[in-house]
């Protein structure tokens, strides 16, 4: 069981807004601003998409945005395209004696 | 560019150690605090530890504290993970991930291809 809770599944055609979100706690999420998101192609590395909750580093597709509010964070990818089908990770700096934990995971299809 | 190449994994029996190792290239490695991230097979990723950029400071998952202990070698560009007690479930494909910052934790930058370690009888 992930310290951090994602849908298992979202889909979405192409060309359409899809939001992830990942709910924490008190512990988490609420009280940081080190929030990321990950994204990963089946058998291949995470890859860095959001860092400190909206930052986009530098290559990322501006069709991904990210925000927080309370203790849930969201990743949004608009204009949803094929190659956007993968599995998508949040991940955050926790008070607890685990430093950061991550999300479940939400495997994104493109119908 | 940035490149992350790990190693050491292999098939081992519950009990036994490990070492891992992770090769950094294209940047200043003295400078970033580095992580170990694992994957179990078909699961989700799971933080295990992290060293600062000078190796005062470390940090460890609940599920590897006390079993498994993280190092780096500065002058040679290389970060170890040194596992022992090893059961089936730290079977999983284990990434080295460089932090964007040299201490703390602030996100997972840049990521290696993975090294699999299969803990089995």
């Amino acid at each position: 069981q992930s310290a951090l809770t994602q849908p298992v599944s979202v889909s979405g055609s192409p060309g359409q807004l899809i939001t992830i979100s990942c709910t924490g706690s008190s512990t988490d999420i609420r009280h940081f601003n080190y929030v990321s998101w990950y994204q990963q192609h089946p058998g291949k590395a995470p890859k860095l998409i959001i860092s400190e909750v909206k930052n986009r580093p530098s290559g990322v597709s501006n069709r991904f945005s990210a925000s927080k509010s309370g203790h849930t964070a969201s990743l949004i990818i608009s204009g949803l395209q094929a190659e956007d089908e993968a599995d998508y990770y949040c991940s955050s700096y926790t008070s607890t004696s685990t430093l950061i934990v991550f999300g479940g995971g939400t495997r994104v299809t493109v119908l | 560019q940035v490149h992350l190449v790990e190693s050491g994994g292999g098939v081992v029996q519950p009990g036994r150690s490990l070492r891992l190792s992770c090769s950094a290239s294209g940047f200043t490695f003295n400078t970033y605090a580095m992580h170990w991230v694992r994957q179990a097979p078909g699961r989700g990723l799971e933080w295990v530890t992290l060293i600062s950029f000078d190796g005062n400071n470390k940090y460890y998952a609940d599920s590897v504290k006390g079993r498994f202990t993280i190092s780096r070698d500065n002058s040679k560009n290389t970060l170890y993970l040194h596992m022992n007690t090893l059961t089936t479930d730290d079977t999983a494909l284990y990434y080295c991930a460089r932090d964007k910052k040299g201490s703390g934790w602030s996100a997972f930058d840049y990521w290696g291809q993975g090294t699999l370690v299969t803990v089995s009888s």
